[in-house]
Order: structure tokens, then sequence, then C-alpha cells
């Protein structure tokens, strides 16, 4: 069964001290692992799609990388307003759904 | 512009009722689904939508739960009889984006 999981639960950083979470999963065939952010009460932003192992892709102060096995998303200098939970999801080449992780919960203090 | 917009954005009802949630995506995409997040918990797969077609559903999509694509743009999910275990926040999702969602909460 696909499982996705996410560490730490809950992390938080002062501004500009970076730091990297982690996106373990299992699945049968990987189509795309992805990234969201998600702010309390809304729906899940897009940030990042990796396809195979190696590849890594980057957006302001984000860099999501991906091996066979995991999946992290680099922090560098991070600022107040990256307080949000990030999300890791898979979606395996069997179906279409996407199979997501309980999250991490950033909080960055000024 | 979003990709994807959801109405209403927060819908209170009766338990027993029946409620529509609506969205409309962007056209150009090829998948749709419904996810939907309890409180506290995981983003959970409800369905996903091709060709105007049920594709794949979850276990959690059972006789309560249909979809509807009626006018080739809105893009409908019905909950008949509601219960108070359907309140969550509903997402609908075209491609890998997704909307702002529906909190539901059934009274």
């Amino acid at each position: 069964e696909d499982q996705v999981t996410q560490s730490p639960e809950a992390l938080r950083l002062q501004e500009g001290e970076s730091s990297s979470l982690n996106c373990s999963y299992t699945v049968s065939g990987l189509r795309g692992l992805f990234w969201y952010r998600q702010d309390p009460g809304k729906g899940p932003e897009f940030l990042f799609t990796l396809y195979s192992a190696g590849e890594e892709k980057e957006k302001e102060r984000l860099k999501a990388t991906l091996t066979k096995k995991e999946s992290f998303l680099h922090i560098t200098a991070p600022k107040p307003e990256d307080s949000a939970t990030y999300l890791c999801a898979v979606q395996a080449w069997s179906n279409n759904d996407m199979r997501f992780g309980a999250g991490t919960r950033l909080t960055v203090k000024p | 512009e979003p990709e994807v917009t959801q109405t209403p954005s927060h819908q209170v009802t009766q338990m027993g009722q029946e409620v529509i949630l609506r969205c409309v995506p962007i056209s150009n995409h090829l998948y749709f689904y419904w996810y939907r997040q309890i409180l506290g918990q995981k983003v959970e797969f409800l369905v996903s939508f091709y060709n105007n077609e049920i594709s794949e559903k979850s276990e959690i999509f059972d006789d309560q739960f249909s979809v509807e694509r009626p006018d080739g743009s809105n893009f409908t999910l019905k909950i008949r009889s509601t219960k108070l275990e359907d309140s969550a926040m509903y997402f609908c999702a075209a491609g890998a984006f997704f909307g702002q969602g529906t909190r539901l909460t059934v009274v």
C-alpha cells in the first residue's frame, strides 16, 4: 500500500535559520511527488512536482530534492511569512489520486 | 486568476440534509478530483473524474456521494443525507491545483 510519512510533525525556526523537511514514501511505481504549502483554512498551494530520483527544483527560498525513498524540502534563510504547513503527496502510475502525508507545521519566529 | 474556484466557501447544514458543493476548474486539465480534509487530519482522496466519468474512487466515496459535470464547466459534489462525520473541508482539484475549499459543517 502506498504510504507517505513526513517528519518532523512540527518545526520551529528563527528567522534566517535554514533547515530541511523530510518526506519518506513507499509507492509501487512513482509517477510524481508533490510538495504543497497550506495555510490555515485554505487549500493546498502547489509548490513543486518531482518525477525522478536526482531531480531538484527551486522556488525562492525553497528547494525540493528527490531520491528513490524520500524527498527533502530545504528552506534557506526562512522568513516569518514562510510559516505554514508543508504537505507532501505521491501519485503512482497505477492510479490517478494523490496520497498525502500528514504534513510538517513550520513556524518561523522573527 | 485561480486555477480552481469553489463555492460556497462555508456551508452549514442540518444532519440528514443534502448538500451540493460546486467547483469551476480551468478547462485545460484532463483530470479533476475531489478531496476532503477533516480538521487536523490528512488530505484524503475521494474521487477522480476524467472525460465526464468517474475514473477512480476511494472507500470513502460510498453511495452517499455523487459527482457530476452538468454543463461542461461546473463540477459538483453532492452529499446525500449528511452525517456529523461529514464535517470537513472539501477541496476540488484540477490536475495538481487545488481550490480554496468549502468548509462543510453538519449540525
